[in-house]
């Protein structure tokens, strides 16, 4: 069973913190992913990894920054959370892109006050 | 970029009924389109995905078709059932590279009647 965790599952910030949301996952899976996801706006990929190191950015990446210094763990770092950061964060992993299923994590849910 | 369309964005069906959603992308070079499901406080999962080189696939009462013509592929449901109340996300992906994205749709809120 591939298993993707994520550090918390509840987070209140408040507005110009530093927050830290860990992802890890255990199959060994070169690709991770960040999502936020909002009604009615889907899953909006924020940034995304295809292996140590490396990173790309997805839709949305203006705010946010990410760091993967080792395979199985990818982290997302808001550098000054602000209130319109509110919101669901999933991360996922795969294998390479276009060969298979993401796995998701269960979520996090970020209140920046 | 690319862009996917989804809809509706929310559908209500009677039990036992069938349910369509259906997404659209814009590039045509895309060449993978995964389902997930996403149940009420839970994780998005994948229920069924088709690549470019095939026009249908099912899996008991889920099927997928694609039109590379058109640049839509649908998700069927037949015979839902309660258990399939949830949110459903269409996605496309282009290409094989590693840094290939994968766009998702906005999601589809599915409500069965009983």
């Amino acid at each position: 069973d591939v298993k993707v965790t994520q550090s918390s599952r509840y987070l209140v910030k408040r507005t110009g913190e530093k927050v830290f949301l860990e992802c890890v996952q255990d199959m060994d899976h070169e690709n991770m992913f960040w999502y936020r996801q909002d009604p009615g706006l889907g899953l909006r990929l924020i940034y995304f990894s295809y292996d140590v190191k490396m990173k790309e950015k997805g839709d949305i990446p203006e705010g946010y920054s990410v760091s993967r210094e080792k395979k199985e763990r990818f982290s997302l770092i808001l550098e000054s959370a602000s209130t319109n950061q509110t919101s669901m964060y999933l991360c996922a992993s795969s294998l390479p892109i276009g060969r298979g299923e993401q796995f998701f994590g269960p979520g996090t849910r970020l209140t920046v006050l | 970029g690319e862009n996917v369309e989804q809809h509706p964005s929310t559908l209500s069906v009677q039990e036992g009924d069938s349910a369509v959603i259906k997404c659209t992308y814009s590039d045509s070079a895309s060449n993978y389109f995964p389902w997930y499901k996403q149940e009420l406080g839970k994780r998005p999962q994948l229920i069924i995905d088709i690549r470019s080189n095939v026009g249908e696939k099912k899996d008991q009462r889920i099927a997928v078709t694609l039109n590379k013509t058109a640049k839509h592929f649908s998700l069927h449901i037949t015979e839902t059932q309660p258990e399939d109340s949830a949110v459903y996300f269409c996605a496309a992906i282009l290409g094989y590279s590693s840094a290939s994205k994968i766009i998702f749709g906005s999601g589809t809120r599915l409500s069965i009647r009983p």
